[in-house]
């Protein structure tokens, strides 16, 4: 059994620019969500996504997109980068859409300068 | 939107003492709560969960309990291990799709 892997580990990405993280699911899982974890907090939700589609939001502006493939991997998408961006990005996924049984990946480390 | 309060924001024992951290939440629609382990530079790691059908649960060392009513839950640990020292997050969901909602997290450290 194969766990969540995340990719890249780290990224130094300049204000204005845009990013693409990819999440690879646990293998048996068919849903991912996103989380975004800023220095000293907990995670806050960006989205999740079930076959193929988003089936749920959290409080982040349309500049947050992502997508599933059929094999279930995932990508974020973030446009115009702002300093705030700056966080760990963690994918997580699971085999039931509430939430049940997460597991999370290692996370990306995003650094907007 | 569902408000999750954790306290404390950190917590420091001796070797072999208990640890209680809690948390409570707003919703209260939600009935599925875990708690997550996160090291330094790690990945959070689903250490126990409830289901709201449930008022406590056991695992070895780690136990959590549940008051619906009262719209609270808390993470007991006891014979801590330096090992235990991480952030731990509490969390609640089961009302919206993929939606966990965090706490703020609660710094534990076991000192040897």
């Amino acid at each position: 059994e194969t766990g969540v892997t995340q990719s890249p580990t780290h990224l130094i990405k300049t204000r204005g620019q845009q990013v693409t993280l990819r999440c690879s699911s646990q293998s048996g899982h068919n849903t991912v969500s996103w989380y975004q974890q800023a220095l000293g907090q907990g995670p806050q939700f960006i989205f999740q996504y079930y076959r193929e589609e988003e089936n749920g939001r959290g409080n982040f502006p349309p500049r947050f997109s992502g997508l599933q493939f059929p094999n279930y991997s995932s990508e974020l998408n973030v446009n115009a980068l702002e300093l705030d961006d700056s966080a760990l990005y963690l994918c997580a996924s699971s085999l039931a859409g509430f939430g049940y049984g997460y597991t999370f990946g290692s996370g990306t480390r995003l650094t907007v300068v | 939107g569902e408000n999750v309060e954790q306290h404390p924001s950190t917590l420091s024992v001796q070797e072999g003492d208990s640890a209680v951290i809690k948390c409570t939440y707003s919703d209260s629609a939600s009935n599925y709560f875990p708690w997550y382990k996160q090291e330094l530079g790690k990945r959070p790691q689903l250490i126990i969960d409830i289901r709201s059908n449930v008022g406590e649960k056991k695992d070895q060392r780690i136990a959590v309990t549940l008051n619906k009513t009262a719209k609270h839950f808390s993470l007991h640990i006891t014979e801590t291990q330096p090992e235990d020292s991480a952030v731990y997050f509490c969390a609640t969901g089961g009302t919206s799709y993929g939606k966990l909602t965090f706490g703020q997290g609660t710094i534990l450290t076991v000192h040897p």
